[in-house]
């Protein structure tokens, strides 16, 4: 079964402290890994897509990386402004549609 | 240009009532997704639409939910004989293209069933 977990559940950081968000799959063939942000009240926000392990992409403070079989999300001196949950998510190959399968997500506060 | 939209942003039903849930993509886009978003989780796939057709209805929970996309645009989600495990919010998410490529999400539809 396709599968996606995050941790941790929750993190919280002082400005400037840089951290990593993790992100485990298991899935039949992996067509693209997801990273998105999202604010409360609101949708997710795309943030970046990787499609091969070793794969980086980076915008700003955030670095997004790729292994066979996790993906990390590095913030670098992070500011409040970051505050946010971090949702991963994974288009299976076994899938034609290209539905996303979620994590749970990973609640960031960044503490001035 | 103009994100997804959709509407109402809130809507609450007293059990047992009928809603539609209304999804307004990205123009020109040919997939259209609906999830759903349980409070402190990830959203969960319901249905997919490549234009008008819908190819994959794997993720709606029961038969009381059913989505259309008649034109290939607009979408609304119907849910039918709501029941309090329906509370949730609801996304709708649009892509240019199909296969792999990025969705963007509206802001969903919280749904409070009383």
């Amino acid at each position: 079964e396709d599968q996606v977990t995050q941790s941790p559940e929750a993190l919280r950081l002082q400005e400037g402290e840089s951290s990593s968000l993790n992100c485990s799959y298991t899935v039949s063939g992996l067509r693209g890994l997801f990273w998105y942000r999202q604010d409360p009240g609101k949708g997710p926000e795309f943030l970046f897509t990787l499609y091969s392990a070793g794969e980086e992409k980076e915008k700003e403070r955030l670095k997004a990386t790729l292994t066979k079989k996790e993906s990390f999300l590095h913030i670098t001196a992070p500011k409040p402004e970051d505050s946010a949950t971090y949702l991963c998510a994974v288009q299976a190959g076994s899938s034609n549609t290209g539905k996303l399968i979620f994590g749970q997500g990973t609640t960031l506060q960044v503490k001035p | 240009g103009a994100g997804v939209s959709q509407s109402p942003r809130y809507k609450v039903a007293k059990r047992g009532q009928d809603v539609a849930l209304r999804c307004d993509p990205i123009s020109g886009h040919v997939s259209l997704f609906w999830y759903q978003q349980a409070l402190g989780q990830g959203p969960e796939f319901l249905t997919y639409f490549q234009n008008e057709a819908q190819l994959d209805k794997s993720g709606l929970p029961s038969d009381r939910f059913f989505a259309e996309r008649p034109e290939g645009s607009v979408s609304t989600l119907k849910i039918q004989r709501t029941q309090q495990e329906d509370s949730a919010v609801y996304l709708c998410a649009s892509s240019p293209l199909t296969s792999t490529y990025e969705q963007y999400f509206g802001p969903g539809t919280r749904l409070t069933v009383t």
